[in-house]
């Protein structure tokens, strides 16, 4: 237990459907991430949030859209899927040291997506 | 962003120390070193971080080059439970909307296989 939690571990859709993925942690952290990891390829980072603000988008496809209510949450909405989008998906989070990039990531155990 | 260079896989016996290389000849002087492990089907877990100094901590120490261009993760008694996938990645503070957060990239990594 990492104290990130994502659910559902498991999502089966079709490429109509929308879904949403969701995390939470509650170990006060104020940056939270999301990666996709495909099969045989390293993890992508897909966005990051730093005090509720996205401060990052690497080049992600508007089917993936991130919100982050609070702190504490994070959500990774998905709509009109292709197949290729089939992987596991992973939150994190972390505390931000000013300047610093000593940050020690949690992970949660991701959402294994599969788009049909 | 700075890369790594790891071996693609090793082996090691149970019981047995095991060091895993990590080359970072463009490391640059505010980066951090960062070890992580991925268990099969989990998220990726944090092991250790170093930036000058060798470092220690329950699970594993980290032996850092003179000239911070390699270091070495060190299992001290691999067991069963240790075979994962280590990546060694280097942590820059990335600054975005007027905050800092923590950048870790991830690539390969090495699979470690331990055997009984």
């Amino acid at each position: 237990e990492t104290g990130v939690t994502q659910t559902p571990r498991h999502l089966v859709m079709g490429m109509t459907n929308k879904k949403s993925l969701k995390c939470e942690q509650h170990l006060g952290h104020n940056a939270m991430y999301w990666y996709k990891q495909s099969a045989k390829k390293p993890l992508e980072l897909m966005f990051v949030y730093s005090l509720e603000e996205r401060v990052e988008n690497n080049s992600v496809p508007s089917r993936f859209s991130p919100e982050c209510p609070n702190s504490s949450h994070l959500f990774l909405h998905l709509h009109t899927l292709q197949p290729e989008d089939s992987a596991l998906y992973l939150c994190a989070s972390s505390q931000d040291y000013l300047g610093q990039g000593r940050a020690e990531a949690f992970f949660g155990q991701g959402t294994r997506l599969t788009v049909v | 962003d700075a890369k790594t260079t790891q071996p693609n896989s090793m082996e090691s016996n149970e019981e047995e120390p095991v060091h895993l290389p990590c080359n970072h000849s463009t490391i640059s002087g505010t980066d951090y070193i960062h070890w992580y492990r991925q268990l099969p089907s989990q998220g990726p877990e944090y092991v250790i971080h170093g930036l000058t100094s060798n470092v220690n901590n329950r699970m594993a120490s980290l032996a850092i080059a003179e000239d911070r261009k390699s270091s070495t993760l060190i299992l001290h008694r691999a067991t069963l439970r240790d075979a994962a996938v280590y990546y060694c990645i280097l942590s820059a503070a990335a600054n975005a909307g007027g905050t800092s957060y923590g950048k870790l990239t991830f690539g390969q990594g090495t699979i470690l296989t331990v055997h009984p």
